[in-house]
């Protein structure tokens, strides 16, 4: 058990619509990061978040948005969904935001659109 | 920018045998290297990591990586394999900041 917890661990919903994920970094992780890992993309950075602030952006689609609230939990929230964005989306947080750090990883949301 | 290659998707081992597998990147700036592995339906979880110092870097489950700078590589090792190691492993350098960029990962398959 890594201490990183994200929900829901399973959605499924039609095309059009928006969903949220949430993700609760560790106990004491400042810092969040989204991933996305599908079959023809792989596993891919989308955001990272750092004390409520943006640090970096990846390959998110502006579909896509997310954020940090004040108590470090993270949502992302994923709209106007197309089947495309059908997959495993993992949270993980690390302790600051320097490149060295580990980032411990949730159990993901696997999301299907249909 | 980070890029990371990772030869082969799909690596079969013998229980108890030798397991090899290999990662090159490349960087334009010093990386920082780290081995995951994802077990079936699980999240990733950290084997080992480089971040500066002695460059044979050891991890848990009795795996151990190499930085070796000349060759740009960090090839992940285990001298025996063990029927629990079949997952998927993936390497994935950082760089000037800290998002992982993951190679397509590998597959490892251990026969009895």
């Amino acid at each position: 058990d890594s201490g990183v917890t994200q929900t829901p661990k399973h959605l499924i919903t039609a095309t059009g619509q928006r969903v949220t994920l949430r993700c609760s970094p560790r106990s004491g992780d400042l810092s969040v990061y989204w991933y996305q890992q599908s079959l023809d993309q792989g596993l891919q950075f989308l955001i990272q978040y750092y004390n409520g602030e943006e640090r970096a952006k990846g390959n998110i689609l502006e579909r896509f948005s997310a954020q940090q609230f004040p108590d470090l939990h993270s949502e992302l929230n994923l709209s106007s969904l197309e089947l495309g964005d059908s997959a495993l989306y993992f949270c993980a947080s690390s302790r600051t935001s320097g490149p060295q750090e580990t980032q411990y990883f949730g159990p993901g949301t696997r999301l299907l659109v249909l | 920018a980070q890029s990371v290659t990772q030869l082969g998707s799909h690596v079969s081992v013998s229980e108890g045998a030798l397991v090899l597998l290999r990662c090159n990147y490349s960087s334009s700036v010093p990386p920082y290297l780290f081995w995951y592995v994802q077990y079936p339906n699980q999240g990733l979880q950290l084997l080992l990591k480089y971040t500066t110092g002695a460059t044979l870097v050891k991890g848990i489950n009795g795996f151990e990586a190499e930085f070796k700078k000349s060759e740009t590589s960090f090839h992940l090792t285990k001298p025996s394999a063990h029927m629990s190691d079949a997952a998927e492993y993936f390497c994935a350098p950082t760089g000037a900041n800290s998002k992982l960029t993951f190679g397509k990962g590998i597959t490892l398959s251990v026969r009895p």
